[in-house]
C-alpha cells in the first residue's frame, strides 16, 4: 500500500510557468524525497529534506516540509520541457534499529507536462 | 563514477518460468533495495540488503527472493512466473544505514510475462 497521496494526479502548464506538486503521507518519518521518472525509466533523485527542515532549494527546485500537517510541496520555477516527467514523493521511515531500514514508500506520483 | 547497473534491461518470459535480475550498486554503496512498479500498484519496496543480509521485506509472495554478494552486487529471483508480475524492477543503492542519505536508482528491468 502506498504511504500517501500526490495532487495532482496530472498538471499541464506552458514552458516558463511554475509547477507545484503536492504530497501528503501518513506515518511519522525521518526524510522524505522527491524524484523524477523520465517515461518508464529509472528514478532520479531531486532531493531529500529531513523532518527538522522546513524549505529546502536546489537550483530551480524548492521543497517544503509540514511535519504537522503530513504534506510536501514541491515547486519547480521557470518549467522547461525537459521537466516533462512524473514527479514521486518518497518517505524513508528509518529509525536506527527499527525494522524500516531501506524502505522507501512512494507516492502514487504527479505526470507533469510543460509544452514549449 | 558509474551509476547503479541493472541487467538484462528488458525481458520475456512465458508463464511458470522463472527469471533472474541482476543490480550492480554504485562502488561503495552497500545498501541493496528492489522495488516493483506497475500502472496499478506503483511503486512497492520488495526487500533491502545490507552486507549481504536481508534488513527488511515488502509484502510479496515468497516466490520473490532475492540475495546480495560480498562485492554488494545484488540479484531478484522470481519463481513460477504469473501475468501479474510484469512490471518495471526498479534496484537502488545507498551509501549508508542512516536516514539522511538519498538512493541511487538504475534504469530498470522492464519484465514481460506472456
Amino acid at each position: 500500500s502506498q504511504q500517501g497521496e500526490e495532487d495532482p494526479q496530472a498538471l499541464s502548464i506552458q514552458e516558463g510557468e511554475n509547477a507545484t506538486m503536492n504530497c501528503s503521507y501518513k506515518t511519522s518519518i525521518n526524510n522524505l524525497q522527491w524524484y523524477r521518472q523520465n517515461s518508464g525509466r529509472g528514478l532520479v533523485h531531486l532531493i531529500l529534506i529531513r523532518s527538522n527542515e522546513r524549505e529546502k532549494h536546489s537550483g530551480r527546485l524548492r521543497v517544503t516540509l509540514d511535519t504537522s500537517k503530513k504534506s510536501s510541496s514541491l515547486l519547480i520555477t521557470a518549467s522547461r520541457a525537459a521537466d516533462t516527467a512524473s514527479y514521486f514523493c518518497a518517505t524513508d521511515a528509518r529509525f536506527y534499529g527499527s525494522s524500516n531500514t531501506g524502505k522507501l514508500i512512494f507516492g502514487q506520483g504527479t505526470t507533469l507536462q510543460v509544452k514549449p | 563514477k558509474a551509476g547503479v547497473t541493472q541487467t538484462p534491461r528488458y525481458l520475456i518470459k512465458t508463464r511458470g518460468q522463472q527469471v533472474t535480475l541482476s543490480c550492480s550498486p554504485i562502488s561503495g554503496h552497500r545498501s541493496v533495495s528492489w522495488y516493483q512498479q506497475t500502472p496499478g500498484q506503483g511503486l512497492q519496496f520488495l526487500f533491502e540488503y545490507f552486507s549481504e543480509t536481508q534488513r527488511n521485506k515488502g509484502n510479496f509472495p515468497g516466490r520473490f527472493s532475492g540475495r546480495q554478494f560480498s562485492n554488494s552486487r545484488s540479484e531478484m529471483n522470481v519463481s513460477t512466473l504469473e501475468l501479474g508480475d510484469s512490471a518495471l524492477y526498479l534496484c537502488a543503492s545507498s551509501w549508508g544505514q542512516g536516514p539522511i542519505y538519498g538512493y541511487t536508482f538504475g534504469s530498470g528491468t522492464r519484465l514481460t510475462v506472456v
